[in-house]
């Protein structure tokens, strides 16, 4: 069985600090699919990033960047210089690449950045 | 991205009524759907697993005569809350997966608020 633990429920940041939300996942395929969304106060999920168990690059996208390590079982999301508008909470969620299987999804980390 | 949209957005009922949310994937087809439910400050908990044509598969303490899971075309489920209780309330989201091999991202709709009075 897989499983996603994002072991932060609620990080409070000052507007343009760093910050890094932990997601630490387990399973025992080989290949699988590493996800993260956002979710805003509106409710809707939006996807950020999907990473496949054979691409251990990490990603930057503006001020979002991923660092996933196969070793520790780790795909951990840091925003660069936060601003209010990334308050929401953020979801790392995991599916096996073959058939159609769900995402299984963290708890959730609630960021809340104050200006 | 992929759209997926999502009707009603908010919806409040008597108790005892049924209530129908749609899913639609707008610019994608989309052989498997998935509902999921959220409670608040919670996370997302899978309830089924909608199938093209056929029935859906529901996940260990979901009551399939409960919710009624209809995916009739390759771009629209539907989820039909039935007898409608207070403890249903929640906020409903489905997904759809855009398939293929470079592909394999779900998109979510924007969610139903469902409060049963």
């Amino acid at each position: 069985a897989q499983k996603v633990t994002q072991a932060q429920t609620e990080i409070s940041v000052v507007e343009k600090e760093d910050v890094t939300l932990d997601c630490v996942y387990e399973t025992r395929d080989t290949t699988y699919y590493l996800f993260w969304y956002k979710q805003p106060p509106s409710g809707e999920l939006v996807f950020l990033i999907r990473r496949n168990s054979f691409d251990e690059q990490n990603e930057i996208s503006g001020r979002y960047s991923w660092n996933f390590q196969k070793s520790t079982s780790s795909f951990n999301f840091t925003i660069t210089a936060s601003q209010v508008v990334d308050s929401a909470v953020y979801f790392c969620a995991l599916t096996l690449s073959s058939g159609n299987t769900p995402l299984v999804f963290g708890k959730g980390t609630r960021l809340s950045v104050i200006a | 991205g992929a759209v997926v949209s999502q009707h009603p957005s908010w919806v409040i009922c008597k108790s005892g009524t049924s209530v129908k949310i749609e899913c639609r994937s707008l610019d994608f087809q989309a052989t498997t759907m998935f509902w999921y439910r959220q409670f608040p400050k919670q996370s997302l908990m899978l309830m089924a697993t909608s199938n093209e044509g056929s029935k859906a598969t529901y996940e260990q303490g979901v009551e399939k005569d409960k919710f009624l899971i209809n995916h009739a075309s390759l771009t629209l489920s539907t989820l039909t809350v039935t007898s409608a209780h207070p403890e249903d309330s929640s906020f409903y989201i489905c997904s759809a997966r855009e398939s293929g091999l470079a592909r394999n991202i779900q998109y979510f709709g924007a969610g139903t608020r469902l409060s049963v009075l």
